[in-house]
C-alpha cells in the first residue's frame, strides 16, 4: 500500500500568515493526490483536485502543487475560517490512502 | 443538487454486526462508484471500501477485508456496509462518499456514529 506523510502534524499561525503543508507519497502517484479541509464536527470538504486543481467554490487563496511524490496545499493569507485540520488524499491505486493530517490553529 | 444520507449507526457489542447505508439523490446513483471513509474519534481519516457503479468491483482496507461488505441497491439510490465480527477498533463516524466532477471523493454525507463496546 502506498504511504502518505504529511509535515508539519500541527502548526500555529496568524491571519494573514503564509502557510504551506507539505504531504510525500511512498511511491510516485502521478498527480492523483487531494486537499481536504475538515473543521471539527464536520465532515471534510474538497479544496483541491488532481494536486493542483482548486476545487469550485472554494477561494482562491488556497493553491495545490506538485507531482510523483511530493505535493504542497498553500494557503496564501490565512483566514479566521481556515483554523482547521487538513488532509491529503491518493486515489492512484487501492487501497486509496489519507494523510495523517495537519491541525492549524490560532497562535 | 448532491445530497449523501447515511444513517443506521448505533451502538453494537463486540463481535455484532451493523448495517450502515447511504441514500443518495442529486445525481444518477447507477452511474458512479461508491465509497466508504471513517474517522475514529479524534483522529484521522481511513478508506473502508469502494464499489463499482454496476456493483460488480469491490475494494476494501486490509483492517475490515473478509468482516465488511459493501453493496447497492441502484433502484432505490442507496449504498450499504454490511459490518459484522465488529471490534473496538471499528469504533467511528463512517462517511459515504463520491466522485463526481473531480477526480476524488467531491461530495460527502454527514456521517454515521457506529460505537462498539459492551
Amino acid at each position: 500500500a502506498i504511504q502518505m506523510t504529511q509535515s508539519p502534524s500541527s502548526l500555529s499561525a496568524s491571519v494573514g500568515d503564509r502557510v504551506t503543508i507539505t504531504c510525500r507519497a511512498s511511491q510516485g502517484i502521478g498527480n492523483d493526490l487531494g486537499w481536504y479541509q475538515q473543521r471539527p464536527t464536520k465532515a471534510p470538504e474538497l479544496l483541491i483536485y488532481a494536486a493542483s486543481s482548486l476545487q469550485s467554490g472554494v477561494p482562491s487563496r488556497f493553491s495545490g502543487s506538485g507531482s510523483g511524490t511530493d505535493f504542497t496545499l498553500t494557503i496564501s493569507s490565512l483566514q479566521p475560517e481556515d483554523f482547521a485540520t487538513y488532509y491529503c488524499l491518493q486515489n492512484y491505486n487501492y487501497p486509496f490512502t489519507f494523510g495523517p493530517g495537519t491541525k492549524v490553529d490560532i497562535k | 443538487e448532491v445530497q449523501l444520507l447515511e444513517s443506521g449507526g448505533g451502538l453494537v457489542q463486540p463481535g455484532g454486526s451493523l448495517r450502515v447505508s447511504c441514500a443518495a439523490s442529486g445525481f444518477t446513483f447507477s452511474n458512479y462508484a461508491m465509497n466508504w471513509v471513517r474517522q475514529a474519534p479524534g483522529r484521522g481519516l481511513d478508506w473502508v471500501s469502494t464499489i463499482s457503479a454496476s456493483g460488480g468491483n469491490t475494494y476494501y482496507a486490509d483492517s475490515v477485508k473478509g468482516r465488511f461488505t459493501i453493496s447497492r441497491d441502484n433502484s432505490k439510490n442507496t449504498l450499504y456496509l454490511q459490518m459484522s465480527s465488529l471490534r473496538a477498533e471499528d469504533t467511528a463516524v463512517y462517511y459515504c462518499a463520491i466522485r463526481i466532477a473531480a477526480a476524488t471523493f467531491d461530495y460527502w454525507g454527514q456521517g454515521t456514529l457506529v460505537t462498539v463496546s459492551s
